[in-house]
């Protein structure tokens, strides 16, 4: 059974950093791409970043680039979110998200959420 | 970046209703395009990829439709238990976007 365990996140104030961890067990994780999705309280889904199975290409919405960190570790099964210089909107439940094949972005499996406030 | 737009932005059905929800890419994305159903407090859920492919489990009532710009959710027969908030997706090119959602409510 494919489960995704996301941890990290809390309460940090303007332009503090966390890193947001997604333990992922059940499938042959360093074959898939993974990716981070968040939502704002009360708003849509917003795709973050990806990074491919062996963390060869790695992509990051423009809201996000030069701030955050996307990463890997294929010996744990563990994905990585480095957040810094963190502001008001960023603020959201972060998830992160399995692709349903190795190639395809569509994401079939999605763990529970993390929730970052960014508050004063 | 590829915007999605979708529409309507809520809509109000009666259980047994037949239900359409469109969404329309800023350009073509052939059929890379998926939608997921959302409930409050809980993960998405994918429910057709590939533009018009059910994703494995999900109930026959849903089905899509389109390519290029254009696309089409549509529940045939709206049953309690779909009451939610839907999205679609373009995985046609990084940035991943989605569209805006649409919150199917009971009428």
């Amino acid at each position: 059974e494919v489960q995704l365990v996301e941890s990290g996140g809390g309460l940090v104030q303007p332009g503090g950093s966390l890193r947001l961890s997604c333990a992922a067990s059940g499938f042959t994780f360093n074959s898939y791409a993974m990716s981070w999705v968040r939502q704002a309280p009360g708003k849509g889904l917003e795709w973050v970043s990806v990074i491919t199975g062996s963390g060869g290409s790695i992509y990051y919405a423009d809201s996000v680039k030069g701030r955050f960190t996307i990463s890997r570790d294929n010996s744990k099964n563990t994905l990585y979110l480095q957040v810094n210089s963190l502001r008001a909107e960023d603020t959201a439940v972060y998830y992160c998200a399995k692709g349903r094949t190795v190639t395809t972005p569509y994401f079939e499996y999605w763990g529970q959420g993390t929730l970052v406030t960014v508050s004063s | 970046d590829i915007q999605m737009t979708q529409s309507p932005s809520s809509v109000s059905a009666s259980v047994g209703d037949r239900v359409t929800i469109t969404c329309q890419a800023s350009q073509g994305i052939s059929s890379w395009l998926a939608w997921y159903q959302q409930k409050p407090g809980k993960a998405p859920k994918l429910l057709i990829y590939a533009a018009s492919s059910l994703q494995s489990g999900v109930p026959s009532r849903f089905s899509g439709s389109g390519s290029g710009t254009d696309f089409t959710l549509t529940i045939s027969s709206l049953q309690p238990e779909d009451f939610a908030t839907y999205y679609c997706q373009q995985a046609n090119s990084f940035p991943l976007t989605f569209g805006g959602g649409t919150k199917v409510e009971i009428k």
